[in-house]
């Protein structure tokens, strides 16, 4: 069965860099996409960008570029997404999910919760 | 980008009845069109896509309608579970946004 297992939750100090993880098991991981959605404390979803895991080729949301990275291990299979320069506004829980092949979300990971705090 | 504009942002309703929640699109979306259930503490759960078709395993009180801009997701006898947000997603192009989400609550 799909399943999509994240890093456990952090606290960083603003400034501070995040790298999140997500371990990608029951499918073959480069037949498919992941994207990075966050959700801030009792608030929507927010897009932040996908990969391909068959060539790591990653497009961002527009205010975050320039502060996210995405990258892929296909050999462990694992997702990664590392933000830096962080603020309050980007306390939220971070969610890595398949992209199928009609581009949707059909399976999630559990969810990380980055908590950004002096 | 495209805008997603959901309502009601939030409903109260009673065990067995019928709820409608709905999705506007800020531009035409060819049918590219998710609903996704979640509850606290939880991932989201995708329920239906291509704005009709019911995901595996999902139960078939849950419907989807729309075309164009307008889209309507139905769920015919509320059930206890069922007690959750819901969120639409267009993917018709990237970014792919969300709706602001709809609170289903016990009356």
């Amino acid at each position: 069965q799909v399943q999509l297992e994240q890093s456990g939750a952090e606290v960083k100090k603003p400034g501070a860099s995040v790298k999140v993880s997500c371990k990608a098991s029951g499918y073959t991981f480069t037949s498919y996409g992941l994207d990075w959605v966050r959700q801030a404390p009792g608030q929507g979803l927010e897009w932040m960008g996908r990969i391909s895991g068959y060539n790591a080729n990653a497009n961002y949301a527009q205010k975050l570029q320039g502060r996210v990275t995405m990258t892929i291990d296909t050999s462990t299979p694992t997702a990664y997404m590392e933000l830096r320069s962080l603020s309050s506004d980007d306390t939220a829980v971070y969610f890595c999910a398949r992209v199928n092949m009609l581009r949707v979300n059909d399976y999630w990971g559990q969810g990380t919760l980055i908590t950004v705090s002096s | 980008d495209i805008q997603m504009t959901q309502s009601p942002s939030s409903l109260s309703a009673s065990v067995g009845d019928r709820v409608t929640i709905t999705c506007r699109a800020s531009q035409g979306i060819s049918n590219s069109l998710a609903w996704y259930q979640q509850k606290p503490g939880k991932a989201p759960n995708l329920l239906l896509f291509a704005a009709s078709r019911l995901e595996s395993g999902v139960p078939s009180r849950f419907s989807g309608s729309g075309s164009g801009t307008d889209y309507t997701l139905t769920i015919s006898s509320l059930q206890p579970e069922d007690f959750a947000t819901y969120f639409c997603q267009h993917y018709s192009s990237t970014p792919p946004t969300f709706g602001g989400g709809t609170k289903v609550e016990i009356k």
